[in-house]
């Protein structure tokens, strides 16, 4: 059992909708991460929080949005996405920094229609 | 050259057989690196941190080439449920970027 949850675990969407992934980790960790990865791709960084704050925005376009509502929950909402945007969104959570191993959840497969 | 680079494989060994990856970074002031394995629609798990000093947990063990810029993670008698992708990640220092090599695959075989 993973101890990073995330939801919903499969999403179709039209490019007009608007909805939201949501993570939750309980492991007191204070950095948590999203990633997308396409199939047969490693995953790619894109937002990272520290300490509730946002460290890192990898150029994502606008069009994701992340949350960190407090420490243990981090959201990515999405609007307006495009086909391209089809992939599987991981979460992960470490202890304070990057420099530190990450724990996954088992994903959102994300699918824009 | 590409930041971390990996063999894709797949590496087809037979059960029993030691086997062998690296990992090839270009960032010569990186500091942190990781190796996980994903399973098929699955998400990565941490496998082990690679320290300077080389560390074995089991069958698996971990090294770092500084000089050469590159690590490895060799697997002793293979199992069927080792085949996976395994994935190198390395950070830099004084960066907070994360950067997963583009994983080698391996396949066990009976």
């Amino acid at each position: 059992d993973t101890e990073v949850t995330q939801t919903p675990k499969h999403l179709v969407m039209g490019m007009t909708n608007k909805k939201s992934l949501k993570c939750e980790q309980h492991m007191g960790h204070r950095a948590m991460y999203w990633y997308k990865q396409k199939a047969k791709k490693p995953p790619e960084l894109m937002f990272v929080y520290s300490y509730e704050k946002l460290s890192i925005n990898e150029s994502v376009p606008s069009r994701f949005s992340p949350e960190c509502p407090n420490s243990s929950l981090l959201n990515l909402h999405l609007h307006a996405l495009q086909p391209e945007d089809s992939a599987l969104y991981l979460c992960a959570s470490s202890q304070e920094t990057v420099r530190q191993p990450q724990h996954f959840g088992d994903g959102t497969r994300l699918s824009i229609l | 050259r590409k930041e971390v680079e990996q063999d894709p494989g797949p590496f087809n060994v037979p059960e029993g057989a030691t086997v062998a990856f690296n990992c090839t970074y270009s960032n010569s002031a990186s500091q942190s690196f990781f190796w996980y394995r994903q399973d098929c629609r699955k998400e990565p798990k941490l496998l082990m941190s690679v320290y300077s000093s080389g560390n074995e947990d089991g069958r698996f063990t971990a090294q770092l080439n500084r000089a050469s810029q590159y690590i490895s993670l060799l697997i002793r008698d293979s199992k069927l449920s080792d085949s996976a992708t395994y994935l190198c990640v390395v950070i830099p220092r004084g960066y907070q970027k994360v950067t997963f090599g583009t994983g080698t695959k391996l396949q066990v075989i009976p």
